[in-house]
């Protein structure tokens, strides 16, 4: 069974600052997808970046982009100038299609941003 | 609106009554999910639904819940006798085709007393 770890249970950080979020992930498969998602306040989960496994190049969105470590199982989130309204729940997720379609998630990352 | 439709937004009951739960998702969406948050926890697969196809039921917890996907458009998610321990958020998901992003509701918050 595939599975995903998140680490850090909460961070902190000055708003501006540049922040890295971790996540590893354990699986056999060779085809996979990978999401991070932001889970604010509100409690919609909201879709920020996504990589395929088959793809050598790093997810780049914005401020947001991604080290996929594809022989180390590791997947992290890089925000880049961090700003008040990135203050959220960020989740990491898995998803091995087409077997399996749903999304195995992390325990989340709590991250403020601080003024 | 666009998105994801979930409702009741809260539904407080008390133990041993049934519920349910409605989502409607992203028109022409074939692929929809359920999925449970507990308190300070990642979310957990319950049900996907896609198409005509028998829906994955893998991610349900006990013979208590059950789930249905009428026309292929609104669904269902019906727990019955519930327990304290069913209360948390039930976030509704759908995508326009298996394996595409997964677009979210913005959940019901299910409190059982």
């Amino acid at each position: 069974a595939q599975t995903v770890t998140q680490s850090q249970p909460e961070m902190s950080v000055q708003e501006a600052e540049t922040v890295t979020l971790s996540c590893t992930y354990d699986t056999s498969e060779s085809n996979y997808y990978l999401f991070w998602y932001k889970q604010p306040p509100s409690r919609q989960m909201i879709l920020v970046i996504r990589q395929e496994a088959y793809k050598q190049q790093n997810a780049t969105e914005n401020r947001f982009s991604v080290n996929f470590q594809k022989a180390a199982k590791s997947f992290s989130l890089k925000i880049s100038d961090s700003q008040l309204g990135d203050t959220a729940m960020y989740f990491c997720a898995f998803m091995s299609p087409p077997g399996a379609q749903k999304l195995v998630f992390g325990q989340g990352t709590r991250l403020t941003i601080n003024p | 609106g666009a998105g994801v439709s979930q409702s009741p937004s809260n539904k407080v009951t008390e133990k041993g009554k049934d519920v349910e739960l409605r989502c409607d998702p992203i028109s022409g969406h074939t692929a929809l999910y359920w999925y449970r948050q507990s308190l300070g926890q990642g979310l957990e697969f319950l049900i996907y639904f896609q198409g005509n196809s028998a829906p994955d039921k893998s991610g349900l917890p006990s013979d208590r819940f059950s789930a249905e996907r009428t026309g292929g458009s609104v669904s269902t998610l019906t727990i019955q006798r519930t327990q304290q321990e069913d209360s948390a958020v039930y976030l509704c998901a759908s995508s326009l085709l298996p394996g595409e992003p997964q677009h979210f509701g913005d959940g019901t918050r299910l409190s059982i007393l």
